[in-house]
């Protein structure tokens, strides 16, 4: 069993930044940021592999959010930088178990934390 | 990857069997083989759960009544025999390629 648990979030101005943070008890993979606008639906933004080496990103937040880890500490971050009021949403750290022993990729995030609410507003 | 879903599911009554359908703009066969579409449940102000992956594989703990199918670009969940906790909103997503997209999600209410 892997827990997650988000902490970091909070009210921000527009144009500002904020680091949210992931911290995971238990083995895991890649890990990804997922968020939720109020009322609306699942929108993954960031993912990281387990060494680092590749990062992928939403064009969403491209260019802005910078996704990262430490395993030695398990905890996964989030740099949140020149935010905007559409980034108001609740951020859910969520952990993907790679590939298995046949070589096929998982492609499904098994475990999610409980989120952390950010919402940007002057 | 575009993920098409029905923004709700027809209503049903405990016991019924509910079906939520989602369908792909493009295959979901990865690179390794798998095909990577999964199933998440996210109950009223719970955070999302997974719930089947590569299409019909039930998480472990999750019960029987749910299944998954599908081949190509079209995916059904299946709920046998509907309980109150089932009432919430399912989401399809892939992984197959970046970005990852989840479908819009469907909301069961349940009678």
């Amino acid at each position: 069993q892997v827990y997650m648990v988000e902490s970091g979030g909070g009210v921000v101005q527009p144009g500002r930044s904020l680091r949210l943070s992931c911290a995971v008890s238990g083995l895991v993979y890649g890990l990804h940021w997922v968020r939720q606008a109020p009322g609306k639906g699942l929108e993954w933004i960031a993912h990281i592999s387990y060494d680092g080496s590749r990062k992928y990103y939403a064009d969403s937040v491209q260019g802005r959010f910078t996704i990262s880890r430490d395993n030695s500490k398990n905890t996964l971050d989030l740099q949140m930088n020149s935010l905007r009021a559409e980034d108001t949403a609740v951020y859910y750290c969520a952990s993907d178990p790679g590939f298995d022993n046949n070589g096929f990729y998982s492609g499904y995030f098994d475990f999610w934390g409980q989120g952390t609410p950010v919402t940007v507003s002057s | 990857i575009v993920l098409t879903q029905p923004p709700l599911a027809s209503p049903v009554t405990l016991g019924q069997r509910a079906s939520i359908s989602c369908r792909s703009s493009q295959s979901l066969v990865h690179s390794s083989g798998s095909t990577t579409l999964s199933w998440v449940q996210q109950r009223p102000g719970q955070p999302p759960r997974l719930l089947i992956y590569h299409i019909s594989e039930r998480l472990s703990g999750v019960p029987d009544r749910f299944s998954g199918s599908g081949a190509g670009t079209d995916f059904t969940l299946e709920i046998s025999s509907v309980e109150a906790e089932d009432a919430g909103v399912y989401y399809c997503m892939q992984a197959t390629q970046f970005p990852i997209t989840f479908g819009q999600g469907t909301r069961l209410d349940i009678k």
